[in-house]
């Protein structure tokens, strides 16, 4: 039963442009979630993050929009460069007994073309 | 170190084998995590150590699966009795402390398993 899905196996972007990866939930007890980005033969980077009591974070050229009653999340990338060419993994997490344990989605390779 | 580090980054080996995988979390890292990734799956969760105690052991599959972490810092995942479905990439991730909204994992590059 896959918790958190990422519909997308794949998405690909022209430079500059913006890039939209998708994530839904289907676990009511997950609170804070995460994007990490895996480059091929590394292991994830963590890339950004947002509590559950927020509906938007930003950082940089990244920003993750949360929305909780869809249990619904976006990582939105402007503008996209080729550098991000990556897969993505969207993961929650509980902040009950088990908050050390992330639950991954099978992930996103965006492809950013020059 | 400066990063996770894990060894050997490739590993091949037969049907009934047995296997140890390496972890070397980043210095001061209290906890340490193993992950695994299956071909075309994200990452799931195996192991949670927090110092030298195994805190969360409900990931591992099967008890073919052991991991140890003697003193608290290197971590040994431990695979008997191989089988072709064993073979993924075995991440392990460390973080300060394991608690808290800014517990954030370090992930290593990981060790790809193949099980022939």
């Amino acid at each position: 039963d896959q918790q958190v899905k990422q519909n997308s196996p794949s998405l690909s972007v022209q430079e500059g442009r913006i890039s939209i990866l998708n994530c839904d939930y289907t676990n009511s007890m997950f609170d804070y979630f995460l994007w990490y980005k895996k480059y091929p033969a590394e292991g994830p980077t963590f890339l950004i993050s947002i509590s559950s009591i927020k509906d938007k974070n930003e950082d940089g050229r990244f920003t993750v929009f949360l929305n909780k009653s869809a249990k619904h999340l976006s990582l939105h990338i402007v503008p996209s460069q080729p550098g991000d060419s990556a897969v993505y993994f969207c993961a929650a997490r509980t902040s009950g007994g088990s908050n050390y344990k992330l639950t991954f989605g099978k992930g996103t390779l965006l492809t950013v073309n020059p | 170190g400066a990063g996770v580090s894990q060894t050997p980054s490739n590993k091949v080996t037969e049907k009934g084998k047995y296997v140890e995988l390496r972890c070397d979390p980043i210095s001061g890292h209290t906890a340490l995590y193993w992950y695994r990734q299956s071909l075309g799956q994200g990452p799931e969760f195996l192991i949670y150590f927090q110092g030298t105690g195994a805190a969360d052991d409900s990931g591992l599959p099967n008890d073919r699966f052991f991991a140890v972490r003697p003193e608290g810092s290197v971590s040994t995942l431990k695979i008997q009795r191989t089988e072709r479905g064993d073979s993924a990439v075995y991440l392990c991730a460390s973080s300060r402390s394991g608690q808290g909204l800014n517990n954030v994992l370090t992930f290593g590059a990981g060790s790809r398993l193949t099980v022939l």
